[in-house]
């Protein structure tokens, strides 16, 4: 069966950093793009970052440009988010989601709470 | 990024046939035919329900249905069922943009 699962999330301060990672088991990890989407308390669900399965093809929404950067081991069924100069609207829980890869999500982690709060 | 357009909510009764619209432009709905639709219950990851505009993944029931006209895509559940009041939203390829999600439509079943 197919899983990905998230770790990393914890409580940091605004201006501070994160690292996300997820691991992928039961699919050949390397053929899939992967994405990161988040969701605010109470909010709807905000796309974050796509990276392609050779990172040759990398996508962000704005609002992370320049201060999250999407990345992937291969060879350890990895995905990461390195998050920095994190702000209170970052304040979300984050999923790991795999594309099929045709631009839709067939799989998702269970998400990883990230609170940004002083 | 402006996110796609969607109500906030739709509602109707068992048995019933609703209509979810999703706007876009010419940029991201428009210009693809990647457009996805997901159901989300409380407290849960988000369900593929149906990909490349019309087309339902192994396992989803055949009264989810989607379509496309223009900028605008829709997602049509027949036979409204209690099962089915969740969360809703489209997802689109939108080019060099990358991708962009609806806003979400809630859903209640009476």
């Amino acid at each position: 069966d197919v899983q990905l699962v998230e770790s990393g999330g914890d409580l940091v301060q605004p201006g501070g950093s994160l690292r996300l990672s997820c691991v992928g088991s039961g699919f050949t990890f390397s053929n899939y793009p992967m994405n990161w989407v988040r969701q605010a308390p109470g909010k709807g669900l905000e796309w974050i970052s796509y990276i392609n399965g050779a990172s040759k093809l990398i996508y962000y929404t704005d609002s992370v440009k320049g201060r999250f950067t999407v990345s992937r081991d291969n060879g350890k069924n990895s995905l990461y988010l390195q998050m920095n100069s994190l702000r209170p609207e970052d304040t979300a829980v984050y999923y790991c989601a795999r594309d099929r890869p045709d631009w839709a999500v067939d799989y998702w982690g269970q998400g990883t709470l990230v609170t940004v709060s002083s | 990024q402006s996110a796609l357009s969607q109500p906030a909510s739709v509602s109707g009764s068992p048995g019933q046939s609703i209509t979810i619209s999703c706007t876009g432009t010419s940029s991201d709905i428009g210009g693809y035919n990647f457009v996805s639709w997901y159901q989300q219950h409380p407290g849960q990851a988000p369900k593929l329900m149906i990909y490349d505009v019309n087309n339902r993944p192994s396992g989803v029931s055949t009264r989810f249905s989607g379509s496309k006209s223009g900028s605008t895509a829709s997602l049509t559940i027949s036979g409204l069922q209690t099962e089915d009041e969740a969360d809703y939203y489209c997802f689109s390829y939108a080019g060099s943009r990358g991708l962009v999600f609806g806003g979400g439509t809630k859903l209640t079943v009476l």
